[in-house]
């Protein structure tokens, strides 16, 4: 089956620090990679969409500046938190998008990201 | 506007059945998705309908109606390892998902 990997799977860093979390689509391409962010008791907010090879679409008050995210690669996307603050911390999911089959476009999670910003 | 509503929380007693409703609107209609989240944990894909109807997979099944907006989890025999999260979430005209805010399901011995 589709596997999605994220790495790091937890870190902790200073607060003023960027921090790179990737995205992997391990056995399939992915053209679209969508990253979410869940913050304790609360559902999954979708943060933005990653098309390879072209600029990520940001949702509603996500600071694009802030949350910067490369598609370099049908398999691979990468987000950056820069100047991290302890607000940013959070379980950070990344999906990658599968093919149509039948009109279903099912999504494939990572395991996710534990941040957490001191 | 798009929405989905589920039940904030929920209890069941092991070897019990429990049913998980929700309602949604979305901005076009491309099916409607139930996901278990276990906590610390990404969510994983359960059931996908698109077609009006009851998809059985093993103990659990969904269930859509379309003219009413509505779905339900099924869940069967109930394990104490099925306390989760259940999210429902809609797949709108350009293929996002729209998430409820998940219903916790507890259970009990």
């Amino acid at each position: 089956g589709a596997v999605v990997s994220q790495h790091p799977s937890w870190v902790i860093c200073k607060s003023g620090t960027s921090v790179k979390i990737e995205c992997r689509s391990l056995d399939f391409q992915a053209t679209t990679m969508f990253w979410y962010r869940q913050f304790p008791k609360q559902s999954l907010m979708l943060m933005a969409t990653s098309n390879e090879g072209s600029k990520a679409t940001y949702e509603q008050g996500v600071e694009k500046d802030k949350f910067l995210i490369n598609h370099a690669s049908l398999t691979l996307s990468t987000l950056t938190v820069t100047s991290a603050h302890p607000e940013d911390s959070s379980f950070y999911i990344c999906s990658a998008r599968g093919v149509e089959r039948e009109g279903l476009y099912e999504q494939y999670f990572g395991p996710g990201t534990r941040l957490t910003v001191t | 506007g798009q929405n989905i509503d589920q039940p904030t929380e929920m209890t069941a007693t092991e070897g019990a059945i429990v049913q998980i409703n929700c309602t949604y609107q979305t901005s076009g209609f491309n099916g409607l998705f139930w996901y278990q989240q276990h906590a610390g944990e990404a969510p994983t894909f359960l059931s996908y309908n698109v077609l009006d109807g009851l998809e059985e997979k093993g103990r659990f099944s969904s269930f859509l109606s379309r003219s009413k907006g509505y779905s339900y989890l099924l869940l069967k025999e109930l394990q104490m390892k099925d306390s989760a999260s259940y999210l429902c979430a809609g797949m709108d005209s350009n293929y996002q998902l729209i998430w409820g805010a998940g219903t916790k399901l507890i259970i009990k011995p």
